[in-house]
């Protein structure tokens, strides 16, 4: 098993650029997230997906949407790339919260500056 | 907000001595979760334990949890340098839906 993954590993992008970040997993997890991590700040979460179809936002979601058509993949988009969106960005995944499983399964990461 | 604040905020020991660090939070929870994160990379889940659990092992991690005072501490003992990462304490909002996690404690084990 891949476990999480996400594309890109790193991304470049001027003020104003739109871009999308893809996560998928193959664990059958009904929950994903993206999250934020920036130095001293610990992570934030963005946006999560309790399941195929279905977003809900997290502590910053401004500036970003995202979107759950299929329920391995979760998508986070940025529509208008500002310099305080520069950070690392992680995706997880998890088992339905009542299953007992509560950990979470992370990404290797995208980090993305810019300019 | 963060729901977890880890103390110390870093820390430098020894190979081969015991490290600890604390994790406090603000309101009720029914678990509390311990992740580590190398540099450069994704978190790793290290260990869960229930509210109704006081201590719980895991290899050379010892995690207690104490909820009339809502803190919780991670002891890694025989540390190794294999152990430098930071490390993050978690807990769920009710539905356990989603994780809040604290600012972390950075843990350099010198060889």
């Amino acid at each position: 098993n891949a476990g999480v993954t996400q594309t890109p590993k790193f991304r470049v992008l001027k003020t104003g650029q739109s871009m999308t970040l893809l996560c998928a997993q193959d664990m059958n997890h009904e929950y994903m997230y993206w999250y934020r991590q920036d130095p001293g700040m610990g992570l934030r979460l963005i946006h999560y997906s309790v399941g195929e179809g279905t977003t809900a936002k997290g502590e910053v979601p401004d500036g970003y949407n995202v979107s759950r058509l299929k329920k391995q993949n979760f998508l986070l988009g940025l529509e208008s790339a500002a310099p305080s969106q520069t950070s690392v960005y992680f995706c997880a995944s998890s088992y339905w919260g009542t299953s007992g499983r509560y950990e979470q399964y992370f990404g290797p990461g995208t980090r993305l500056t810019v300019t | 907000s963060q729901q977890g604040e880890e103390d110390p905020q870093a820390l430098s020991i020894q190979e081969g001595e015991n490290a600890t660090m604390n994790c406090s939070y603000k309101t009720s929870i029914n678990n509390l979760q311990w992740y580590r994160q190398n540099s450069g990379r994704g978190l790793v889940h290290l260990i869960l334990i229930r509210s109704n659990e006081r201590e719980k092992h895991s290899g050379r991690l010892r995690v207690t949890l104490d909820t009339s005072k809502k803190s919780s501490s991670l002891l890694i003992t025989a540390s190794r340098a294999a152990d430098t990462a930071s490390y993050f304490c978690a807990t769920p909002n009710f539905g356990n839906e989603k994780l809040t996690f604290g600012t972390g404690t950075r843990l350099t084990i010198i060889p």
